[in-house]
């Protein structure tokens, strides 16, 4: 079945340290991939998005997200963490399974330590 | 800010009380959703409006009822709603249901059912 997989629940980082989520997909074509990050009592917010081509995307707020098709991974990273990135984030895949979804991991959630 | 707007922003009703949520975007996109948020989990897709005519429905009980007036608007009628109900729910559209469409969320509706 194809699936989403964030394997950290949350992940703390200092401020003006390096990051990167984890987000491994099962799907047995290439995949539509989605990172969103939702703040505190706020809807989701796309930040990226990979379809085909150059498999490091770049998105909004100085987050980048590379794709490996041998890994099956899609993974976050931002070279250095504000304290307003803390943050929940989530990994999705659209796909059609007999109807248009977006099937969105079980997100991480970012803390950030001055 | 977000171009898709919910309200009320927030909604406490009793179980025997009917409601309505409603949800507003002006950026020409054919496809509405509704999802479901518990704290600490994804969101969970509940109903999918393609071109105002409902395409998906993932078994949500009878107690929901979705509505598509026109291409921007879209409503969930509550009635007899079980404090199980109480959550953030999420309203979405997107260009159209293809998989490599991204999803633009409203900011939410706190819903607490007592």
């Amino acid at each position: 079945a194809q699936s989403v997989t964030q394997p950290d629940i949350h992940i703390t980082v200092s401020e003006g340290a390096s990051l990167e989520l984890r987000c491994n997909y099962s799907y047995g074509a290439t995949p539509y991939l989605f990172w969103y990050v939702q703040s505190p009592g706020q809807g989701l917010q796309l930040l990226l998005k990979y379809f085909s081509g150059d498999t490091l995307v770049q998105g909004i707020k100085g987050f980048e997200a590379e794709f490996k098709r041998s890994q099956s991974s899609f993974n976050l990273r931002k070279p250095s963490v504000h304290w307003s990135d803390a943050a929940e984030y989530f990994c999705a895949v659209g796909l059609n399974t007999g109807g248009f979804k977006t099937i969105f991991g079980a997100g991480t959630r970012l803390f950030v330590k001055a | 800010d977000t171009e898709v707007t919910q309200t009320p922003k927030h909604l406490v009703m009793g179980m025997t009380n009917k409601k309505s949520l409603k949800c507003e975007q002006h950026m020409g996109h054919r496809a509405m959703y509704w999802y479901k948020q518990k704290a600490k989990k994804p969101p969970e897709l509940m109903f999918v409006y393609s071109y105002e005519k409902l395409s998906i429905n993932e078994s949500v009980p009878s107690r929901f009822s979705p509505e598509c007036p026109n291409s921007s608007l879209l409503n969930l009628h509550l009635h007899a709603l079980q404090p199980e109900d109480s959550a953030l729910y999420l309203c979405a559209s997107s260009q159209d249901m293809r998989e490599n469409s991204p999803l633009h969320f409203g900011n939410g509706t706190r819903l607490t059912v007592t």
